[in-house]
């Protein structure tokens, strides 16, 4: 059972441009909320993080919003770079188990 | 800080074969290791948690005597794959939680390995 549902799949963002990615969870005990990035054939490299008890946390060109009502939570990269190609999965945490959401595939063109 | 190095990075083996793939914590002690099997364009799957000293604990679905993992210090965990099939091939991450320099976790490299 998939507990973060994430989306787009898959997005192309032209360079300077800015790219979000969505995520919805089920589960009230989660905690702790990380976006990962992850290069092919690498592992996971936490991005940012954030708790329930903030609605938004921004560091240099990531932001992540949180809605806790609505159970949502995005990444925003503000002026997206080549370099920024990866894949994103967000993930939550209750206890000490994280649990990912499916991935999103990032392209940015420069 | 807190790094989990993990080798080796990749491997091929014959089908039949074991494999073992190594995590060291290098600066810190992790008690706990979670184990991950990703395959291509897909999600990060937990496959076991392993614990120093006490034997892991495994996922619905994963086959514990395919999947030896043992953790017998607080620098070591390690999982051996016995007797590979072709569809053991996937990518493998080690995790381990921390708490500093800031709360979360991290990741070892991953082992790619393919059976052939």
């Amino acid at each position: 059972q998939q507990q973060v549902k994430q989306s787009p799949q898959s997005l192309i963002v032209q360079k300077g441009g800015i790219s979000i990615i969505n995520c919805a969870y089920e589960n009230t005990a989660f905690d702790y909320f990380p976006w990962y990035q992850q290069f092919p054939g690498k592992g996971p490299a936490l991005l940012i993080a954030i708790r329930p008890d903030v609605s938004e946390k921004k560091e240099g060109r990531f932001t992540i919003s949180f809605n806790k009502s609505a159970k949502q939570f995005s990444l925003h990269i503000m002026d997206s770079q080549p370099g920024d190609s990866a894949t994103y999965f967000c993930a939550a945490t209750s206890g000490s188990r994280l649990t990912f959401g499916e991935g999103t595939q990032l392209t940015v063109n420069p | 800080g807190a790094v989990v190095s993990q080798h080796p990075s990749w491997v091929i083996c014959k089908s039949g074969t074991s494999v073992k793939i190594e995590c060291r914590s290098l600066d810190f002690q992790a008690t706990t290791m979670f184990w991950y099997r990703q395959f291509p364009k897909q999600s990060l799957m937990l496959m076991a948690t392993s614990n120093e000293g006490s034997k892991a604990t495994y996922e619905q679905g994963v086959e514990k005597d395919k999947f030896l993992i043992n953790h017998a210090s607080l620098t070591l965990s390690t999982l051996t794959v016995t007797s590979a099939h072709p569809e053991d091939s996937s990518f493998y991450i080690c995790s381990a939680p921390i708490v500093a320099p800031n709360y979360g976790y991290t990741f070892g490299s991953g082992t790619r390995l393919t059976v052939v």
